[in-house]
Formats: C-alpha cells, sequence, structure tokens
C-alpha cells in the first residue's frame, strides 16, 4: 500500500536555526515526491519535486531510496517559513498523490 | 504558471439545503481535478477524483450520493453537497493536473472554500 508518514505534527525553531521536516515513504514502484507548503491564509502551493533537484526558498529535499525518505531542510530557518508542510507520493498508475498528515513549522524570532 | 479558481470562497447555508462548489482550471485543460476536505491544522483528505466526461471515483468512506461530483468540460469540476449538516462543515479544496506544465503527480491548488451549515 502506498504511504506517506510525516513524523511530527509541530515543529519549532528558532530563526537562524537549521530545520529538518521529515518525511518517509513507502511504495513499491517508482517514487514521484514532492513538498507542499501552505502559508497562513493561503493556498497549498508546491514547493519542491525531486525531479528537479532544486532549492527553492534555501529549501532542499533528497529522495533517499534505501531509508524512503524525502526530507525537507533548510540551513537557516527564517520566520517567513512558517507554515504548514506537506509531503505527497504521486502514484501515476492510480492518477491520484497520497499526501502525508503535514508538520506545521513555527519559526520563533 | 497554472491557475485555479474556487467559488465561492465561503458559504454558509441551512441544514438540510444543498451547496454547489464550482473549481475551474483558468489557463490550462485539466483533464483530472481532485477533491479534498481540510480540518483545521489537520491533512488533507482526498474525498473524489475527478476525470472529465466519466464518473468520478471517490475514496473509501465518502458517500458519492452525499458529494456529487460533476467534471463536464475541461476547465470546470463541481462539488455539490446534498443536505447538508453541521458535520458537513468544512473546508473544501480542489486541485487539478496540468500535464503541459511540471511533471504527471503535479497539482495546482484552488484556494478553498469554507463551508458553514447551521
Amino acid at each position: 500500500a502506498q504511504r506517506v508518514t510525516q513524523p511530527e505534527k509541530l515543529l519549532s525553531v528558532f530563526k537562524g536555526a537549521p530545520v529538518e521536516l521529515k518525511c518517509n515513504y513507502s511504495y513499491s514502484g517508482s517514487p514521484e515526491l514532492f513538498w507542499y507548503v501552505q502559508y497562513s491564509r493561503q493556498r497549498l502551493q508546491l514547493l519542491l519535486r525531486h525531479i528537479s533537484r532544486e532549492s527553492i526558498k534555501g529549501f532542499t529535499a533528497d529522495l533517499n531510496k534505501g531509508e524512503t525518505s524525502f526530507h525537507l531542510k533548510k540551513p537557516f530557518a527564517q520566520e517567513e517559513d512558517s507554515a504548514m508542510y506537506y509531503c505527497a507520493l504521486g502514484n501515476t498508475n492510480a492518477g491520484k498523490s497520497t499526501f502525508g498528515d503535514g508538520t506545521t513549522l513555527t519559526v520563533k524570532p | 504558471g497554472a491557475v485555479v479558481s474556487q467559488h465561492p470562497s465561503r458559504v454558509i447555508c441551512k441544514s438540510g439545503t444543498s451547496v454547489k462548489i464550482e473549481c475551474r482550471s483558468l489557463d490550462f485543460q485539466a483533464t483530472t481535478m481532485f477533491w479534498y476536505r481540510q480540518f483545521p491544522k489537520q491533512s488533507l483528505m482526498l474525498m473524489a477524483t475527478s476525470n472529465e466526461g466519466s464518473k468520478a471515483t471517490y475514496e473509501q468512506g465518502v458517500e458519492k450520493d452525499k458529494f456529487l461530483i460533476n467534471h463536464a468540460s475541461l476547465t470546470l469540476s463541481t462539488l455539490t453537497v446534498t443536505s447538508a449538516h453541521p458535520e458537513d462543515s468544512s473546508f473544501y479544496i480542489c486541485s487539478a493536473r496540468d500535464r503541459t506544465q511540471g511533471s504527471y503527480n503535479e497539482q495546482f491548488f484552488g484556494p478553498g472554500t469554507r463551508l458553514t451549515v447551521l
């Protein structure tokens, strides 16, 4: 079965500290993974897709197939990073994505 | 980029009435749209997958007779909550795939609709 686990419901760090939001997945095929972000009172939007191997707003995420993880990292958190973050696994065959439960990140001044 | 709109953004209705929510892809054709419910500070719950010109595929536990989905064109999908009750109060979000942008599984989200049933 396809599953995405975000073990931390809440995560709080101070401004300037490193942050890592964990995401683990289970999928028998070749995974396509995403991170979406939802800022307060805004819509969900794509932050990163693993196939692009890009850095957006200082965030990076590396797909580790051995550990079945796709953790989101940023070396120096900013207050504007405070938001809800969702990890998602795309399933081309099923035509839909599975979302994790989300992690609320709070960056304190 | 691909833009998805929803209308209305907020609706309040009386128990027992029906409410229709529209989801539109503004600058692309969306053969597939998705409907989610989001509870406060909780995850997205996929309700159904809406394919243009065919019946929606509902997730387990979602009543298809209560949540009617119609995807009559490549740019519009509607969700009708029939005989709404207070427990249907929630934030409903739609998303769409744009096969011409990003990757196949990337979704573009609407702003959501806050439904309050009195």
